[in-house]
């Protein structure tokens, strides 16, 4: 069983197209978040949301929206997609907000061209 | 703000020899965790450690041992005979708990591992 998924793993588009990356924990975490990890690798984080609420938006373009429909789904819409979105997304769970160890989904490899 | 330095960009060693990893950090809270995770060439982020604030034991799990000390702000990685499977990139994070920033973890930018044979 697959704890932390993502869809699509990969994801080719052309600038200017809108696009959605699923997530889904079944891990009955209560916490989830998604992190931009770009070609050097480095990993920041987006967005937290714990219990279906929005808690942390770390300064990310308003042409991203997650959404978290119940607490073991949160999806990223991204519209009007640049260049500079190129990266691997990756979605995570915790069990309570910042107390304890991430678990993550295998990533979303996006290139946009 | 809270803040999470990896010095070393990249280590290359070989086998059999031992390794550290270091990871400083800055906060102004008293109450946070850090954390360390794996990224294999396959890409998955891997936990390995947590540990929070009010808790300097070291630990030893196998080959993995790691060293906290507030009075340096750092929690630094030893892998003890390296092998070519521990070639990674490791991270180090910080997350704070309670307060504004709860929810957000740091990382720092990783090292690379290479680990030869």
């Amino acid at each position: 069983d697959t704890a932390v998924s993502q869809t699509p793993k990969y994801l080719v588009t052309q600038m200017g197209n809108d696009k959605s990356i699923k997530c889904e924990q079944n891990l009955g975490h209560d916490t989830m978040y998604w992190y931009k990890q770009d070609s050097k690798k480095f990993l920041k984080i987006m967005f937290s949301y714990n219990n279906k609420e929005l808690i942390i938006n770390e300064t990310v373009p308003n042409r991203f929206s997650p959404k978290s429909p119940d607490k073991a789904h949160l999806n990223l819409h991204i519209n009007s997609l640049e260049l500079g979105d190129s990266a691997v997304y990756f979605c995570a769970s915790s069990q309570e907000v910042g107390l304890h160890e991430q678990f993550f989904g295998p990533g979303t490899r996006l290139t946009v061209l | 703000a809270q803040k999470v330095t990896q010095a070393q960009t990249e280590i290359s060693v070989v086998e059999k020899e031992d390794v550290t990893l270091d990871c400083v950090y800055e906060t102004r809270d008293t109450t946070y965790y850090l954390f360390w995770y794996k990224q294999p060439p396959s890409g998955e982020l891997v936990f390995l450690i947590r540990r929070n604030s009010f808790d300097e034991q070291n630990e030893i799990s196998g080959r993995y041992s790691w060293n906290f000390q507030k009075s340096t702000s750092s929690f630094n990685f030893t892998i003890t005979a390296s092998q070519v499977v521990d070639s990674a990139v490791y991270f180090c994070a910080l997350s704070e708990f309670p307060g504004p920033n709860a929810g957000k973890s740091t990382f720092g930018d990783g090292t690379t591992l290479t680990v030869k044979p």
